[in-house]
């Protein structure tokens, strides 16, 4: 499974656009892109999974570059709410079935200040 | 959409209990499930993949008689801790692999506090 690299932390401020990128450099050419955000005491929630160019849904974007070694979730307009760790993961899509194992990095502490 | 519900959210028990911890889902039928342990300040590590009605596979440095896994239903998995001690407390979670084909990512429980005195 590849490994994932992103920032330990960030900080924005409401309002704003927040962009997380995640360096996966040994990525295969099966694996999909995932990103899950998780509160503090509760389990991780899906966000967003792409495999190339970009995917948009109705509270994210996920930019991912020709070479797929790399990959930026953008949020739009963060709000305190959005405080919370943002964990990049790489794998097979949940569409298969060999889908299914998730090793997590050490995610991303993203910080929304008033 | 698909939920994964855990059972207890929080449980204190003395030393040499042993604790059990359930992994429902409540509207798919998962064959497979994952059970991993959180720290403070720490990311998700995976312990085991539990699979219906066959032994769980275990990550290395994981032990097996300590960390007992059992999926004997489709919407079922179990979780016990045996002979805890202050150092298997933890936050635990599980998840569920959705159906094949169903377009639903793996869903998360909301997590077990366990806390050994």
């Amino acid at each position: 499974l590849a490994k994932t690299t992103q920032p330990i932390s960030m900080d924005s401020y409401e309002g704003q656009e927040v962009n997380i990128t995640c360096s996966h450099n040994n990525i295969a050419t099966n694996d999909y892109i995932t990103w899950y955000q998780q509160f503090p005491s509760q389990g991780p929630r899906f966000i967003i999974q792409g495999y190339k160019t970009k995917v948009t849904n109705e509270v994210a974007s996920l930019f991912i570059p020709a070479d797929r070694k790399s990959s930026t979730l953008s949020l739009p307009r963060v709000s305190l709410s959005d405080t919370a760790v943002y964990y990049c993961l790489v794998g097979v899509t949940f569409l298969s079935n060999q889908g299914g194992k998730l090793i997590f990095g050490q995610g991303t502490e993203l910080s929304v200040k008033p | 959409g698909a939920v994964v519900s855990q059972h207890p959210s929080w449980v204190i028990c003395k030393s040499g209990t042993s604790v059990k911890i359930e992994c429902r889902s409540l509207d798919f039928q998962a064959t497979t499930m994952f059970w991993y342990r959180q720290f403070p300040k720490q990311s998700l590590m995976l312990m085991a993949t539990s699979n219906e009605g066959s032994k769980a596979t275990y990550e290395q440095g994981v032990e097996k008689d300590k960390f007992l896994i059992n999926h004997a239903s489709l919407t079922l998995s179990t979780l016990t801790v045996t002979s805890a001690h202050p150092e298997d407390s933890s936050f635990y979670i599980c998840s569920a692999r959705a159906p094949t084909g169903s377009n639903q990512p793996q869903h998360f429980g909301d997590g077990t506090r366990l806390s050994i005195l």
